[in-house]
């Protein structure tokens, strides 16, 4: 049972249009929601996260949104850089969803092109 | 400079061979977390820590031991590992449960 999913695996756009990275989740006992960026021989770096209590978080290019409703998240990226290219995981936990575990998605490759 | 130190970076080993990957923070970090990376699954998370002596099973924790003796150090111990623990491994620190985690380098281990 996959809690967390990041139905695509694989995304490419033109450099400086706008990247959408999708994230679906199924327990609505979730508090927080992360995005992690990860580059090849590199462990994951922290990106952007979003409490349940908001709908929308902004640092600079990047955009989290959340819907409740729909159990969906997402992060957009405006405007893409070719610095940008890399694999992005979503990320969620809850005090009262087997508290301490966190879940990620499979990742999504985001390649951004020149 | 604040970090998460894995060690070593790469093991090639047989099975059946205890061996031990060390993870240390210097972060004062409550919650540090353990993680197996696949291609294809993304990260799952084998074990984790909500503080000293306090540890408990994440998705994937069976032939997985950790102990959490003091706050700095969360070391992963595979008591005979076999080839289907061949993977990259991560250790993760975070101030607390839910906040942003650091994650170290990475632990590519072979098992053969």
């Amino acid at each position: 049972d996959q809690q967390v999913k990041q139905n695509s695996p694989s995304l490419s756009v033109q450099e400086g249009r706008i990247s959408i990275l999708n994230c679906d989740y199924t327990n609505s006992m979730f508090d927080y929601f992360l995005w992690y960026k990860k580059y090849p021989a590199e462990g994951p770096t922290f990106l952007i996260s979003i409490s349940s209590i908001k709908d929308k978080n902004e640092d600079g290019r990047f955009t989290v949104f959340l819907n409740k409703s729909a159990k969906h998240l997402s992060l957009h990226i405006v405007p893409s850089q070719p610095g940008d290219s890399a694999v992005y995981f979503c990320a969620a936990s809850g005090v009262n969803v087997n508290a301490g575990k966190s879940t990620f998605g499979d990742g999504t490759t985001l390649t951004v092109k020149p | 400079e604040a970090q998460v130190t894995q060690n070593p970076r790469y093991l090639i080993t047989v099975t059946g061979k205890k061996l031990t990957v060390t993870c240390s923070q210097n972060m004062n970090h409550e919650y540090m977390s353990w993680y197996r990376q696949d291609p294809g699954l993304g990260l799952r998370q084998i074990y984790y820590s909500m503080n000293v002596e306090v540890t408990d099973k994440g998705d994937v924790p069976e032939g997985y031991k950790v102990s959490r003796k003091e706050k700095r150090n969360f070391p992963l111990i595979l008591e005979s590992p076999s080839p289907n623990q061949t993977s990259l491994y991560f250790c993760a620190s975070s101030f607390r449960f839910g906040s942003e985690q650091y994650f170290g380098p990475g632990t590519r281990l072979t098992v053969t």
